[in-house]
């Protein structure tokens, strides 16, 4: 039983577009939601995270958007560069706790 | 500063071999955690410590054990491979600052086949 959904499998963008990828979540007690990058032969890296506390964060080009009545948060990546190709994988887990949940991944092309 | 480390970084087993994957961190972490990544699956976890000689099941425990009789290391077994347990497996670890849960950090990955 996936608990975090993530959509798209893969996106294909051309460079200076904006890329969308979206998760929802069904446990209630999460309230931590890190999205993790990852390039190829390498492991997953820390992005951006963001606490229910707040709706949206921004560092850079990425931006989270978080929704929390509909339990579901995105990662928009402004002004898409070739570099940006990776696979993302948004996560959900609880402050306080110690493990995450994380959903399918989206391998996200950007074209020159 | 080496941060996760696994060991080794490929493999390749026959069916009903075992073997054990080796993970340690020089960060001083608390908790640390093993993932088996699949294509379209993403990461699921397999078996995670929240301290030295604490071990504990995640998502899809079956066929694999581990042990954390050191801090910094985390190993993780498998007492007889199946062709199913072919993947990439990560090693990962993080800490608690207070009651805030913090990132992740993983190794480079095992790709390990099994025939």
């Amino acid at each position: 039983q996936q608990q975090v959904k993530q959509s798209p499998q893969s996106l294909i963008v051309q460079k200076g577009g904006i890329s969308i990828i979206n998760c929802a979540y069904e446990n209630t007690a999460f309230d931590y939601f890190p999205w993790y990058q990852q390039f190829p032969g390498k492991g997953p890296a820390l992005l951006i995270a963001i606490r229910p506390d707040v709706s949206e964060k921004k560092e850079g080009r990425f931006t989270i958007s978080f929704n929390k009545s509909a339990k579901q948060f995105s990662l928009h990546i402004m002004d898409s560069q070739p570099g940006d190709s990776a696979t993302y994988f948004c996560a959900a887990g609880e402050t306080s706790g110690s493990r995450l949940t994380f959903g399918e991944g989206t391998q996200l092309t950007v074209n020159p | 500063n080496a941060g996760v480390t696994q060991t080794p970084k490929f493999r390749v087993l026959k069916t009903g071999q075992s073997m054990t994957l080796l993970c340690a961190q020089d960060m001083n972490h608390e908790y640390m955690y093993w993932y088996r990544q699949d294509p379209g699956m993403g990461l699921r976890l397999i078996h995670y410590s929240v301290g030295e000689g604490t071990t504990a099941k995640g998502e899809v425990p079956d066929g694999y054990n581990v042990s954390r009789l050191k801090k910094q290391n985390f190993l993780l077994g498998l007492e007889s491979a199946a062709p199913s347990q072919t993947s990439v497996y990560f090693c990962a670890s993080s800490y608690l600052s207070g009651l805030l849960n913090t990132e992740a950090f993983f190794g480079q990955g095992t790709r390990l086949t099994v025939v």
